[in-house]
């Protein structure tokens, strides 16, 4: 069965970068078949997607945090990375990672729980 | 800030039926296929809906989704206590490079 667990601290400083890593179990982040994802939702507010990566590397960045995000696959550990830098107040959210499916029909079909981070001094 | 935009929410009392519209644009909705997206406080948003009007296994046939133009809608019938939830479309724009965007989001509220 699929499961994805995000990791990492959950305070950060404004200014500096935030790292998230997501550990993928049941499936392989080398399966071509999907695209692996960051989806972040601030308190109380809706659901933005930061991007995606596939397992080359390619991502598809929200043109909204392109020039500050960097998502990488880690086929090793079968992993995905979250970079954010220049973090601000305005970044404090639960940061979901989800698998997406390619194709015609993109959609995300499995998601972790989410870890909240917050971005304070 | 949301390219796809729903109300904040609806309402009805229990064994009635909700619709619940997601309004965008010829860039995501009119090219692309729409899915639904239902989440309880505290937890993770659950697929409910992909490719227009497929529900996933396990998912009620309550809930059903349809697609017109540049606009989606998901219904639930035979509302119960349960379905309170917030409910959240989403599709691919494919402005500038592409990128998957969510609606704005409505909470269904059980009076």
């Amino acid at each position: 069965q699929l499961q994805l667990q995000e990791s990492g601290p959950g305070l950060v400083k404004p200014s500096e970068t935030l790292s998230l890593t997501c550990t993928v179990s049941g499936d392989s982040v080398n399966n071509d078949n999907y695209y692996w994802g960051w989806i972040r939702q601030p308190p109380g507010k809706g659901l933005e997607c930061i991007g995606s990566v596939d397992l080359t590397g390619y991502t598809y960045y929200n043109p909204s945090l392109k020039s500050r995000v960097t998502m990488s696959v880690d086929t090793s550990k079968n992993q995905i990375s979250l970079e954010l830098k220049s973090v601000t107040a305005a970044d404090t959210a639960v940061y979901f990672c989800a698998r997406r499916t390619g194709g015609a029909a993109p959609k995300f079909d499995h998601w972790g729980r989410g870890t909240l981070v917050t971005v304070s001094s | 800030q949301s390219v796809l935009t729903q109300a904040p929410s609806v309402s009805a009392a229990p064994g009635q039926k909700v619709t619940i519209s997601c309004s965008g644009s010829s860039f995501n909705i009119g090219n692309n296929y729409v899915s639904w997206y239902q989440q309880f406080p505290g937890t993770a948003p659950k697929l409910l809906i992909s490719e227009n009007n497929k529900r996933p296994s396990g998912i009620p046939d309550r809930f059903s989704g349809s697609k017109s133009g540049t606009s989606a809608t998901l219904g639930i019938t035979g509302l119960q206590t349960g379905d309170e939830a917030d409910y959240y479309c989403g599709t691919w724009d494919s402005r500038l490079s592409g990128n998957y965007v969510f609606g704005t989001g409505t909470k269904v509220i059980v009076l």
